[in-house]
């Protein structure tokens, strides 16, 4: 089957590092993908990775092992408006498979 | 360049009724996808369009369906709605129907009662 796992919930202080771990299972696969989503809004791109390894933009940064289907969403300097959703989503073979998303929560 | 939009923004409805969201795509984008979103279930595809074809579809039953328009605004109809049809209902815009880069409109908040 498909799946894609990753933590329900996560708390975090601000100015600290946190990382958010997702396995997944898929037939198919043509990327995986972060999505930031703050409640009652839509889901905003974060970032992709289609090969293994790390890729860094400012304060976020993803990583990718396909042999083992484990990616993980790293955030430094963690900010009070950091506090939202992570969804980690594969792109497998004709369709987006989403996971359930992990809410963060930062801490004064 | 503006945005995803969605219409209507808040829907309710009574179970057995039926309904249709809209979305318009950014513009000179040709693929829209739909999906549904839950607490308990998340993200759930439900379809792909591109180019007026549905190219891709999720597991849903056939009281879901969807179109396409020359525009590449698109369209979801939900018939004999349920309790359980009540989500948020997202559309996604891209480029190209197989682009990485995906777009979110701020969704349609259906209630069933």
């Amino acid at each position: 089957g498909q799946n894609i796992d990753q933590p329900t919930e996560m708390t975090a202080t601000e100015g600290a590092i946190v990382q958010i771990n997702c396995t997944y299972q898929t037939s198919g696969f043509n990327g995986l993908f972060w999505y930031q989503q703050h409640a009652g809004e839509a889901p905003t791109f974060l970032s992709y990775n289609v090969l293994d390894g790390l890729e860094e933009k400012g304060r976020f940064s993803s990583f990718l092992s396909r042999s083992k289907g484990y990616s993980y969403l790293l955030l430094k300097e963690l900010q009070m408006k950091d506090s939202a959703s992570y969804l980690c989503a594969v792109k497998g073979t004709y369709k987006y498979i989403f996971g359930t998303g992990t809410r963060l929560k930062v801490l004064a | 360049k503006a945005g995803v939009t969605q219409t209507p923004r808040y829907l309710i409805k009574t179970r057995g009724q039926q309904v249709t969201l809209s979305c318009s795509p950014i513009s000179g984008h040709r693929s829209v996808s739909w999906y549904q979103q839950t607490p308990g279930q998340g993200l759930q595809f439900l379809f792909e369009y591109f180019s007026e074809t549905q190219r891709n579809k999720g597991n849903f039953p056939g009281r879901f369906s969807g179109r396409q328009f020359s525009n590449s605004r698109s369209e979801m109809n939900v018939s004999t709605l349920e309790l359980g049809d009540s989500a948020l209902y997202l559309c996604a815009s891209s480029p190209y129907w197989d682009s990485y880069e995906q777009y979110f409109g701020p969704g349609t908040r259906l209630t069933v009662t």
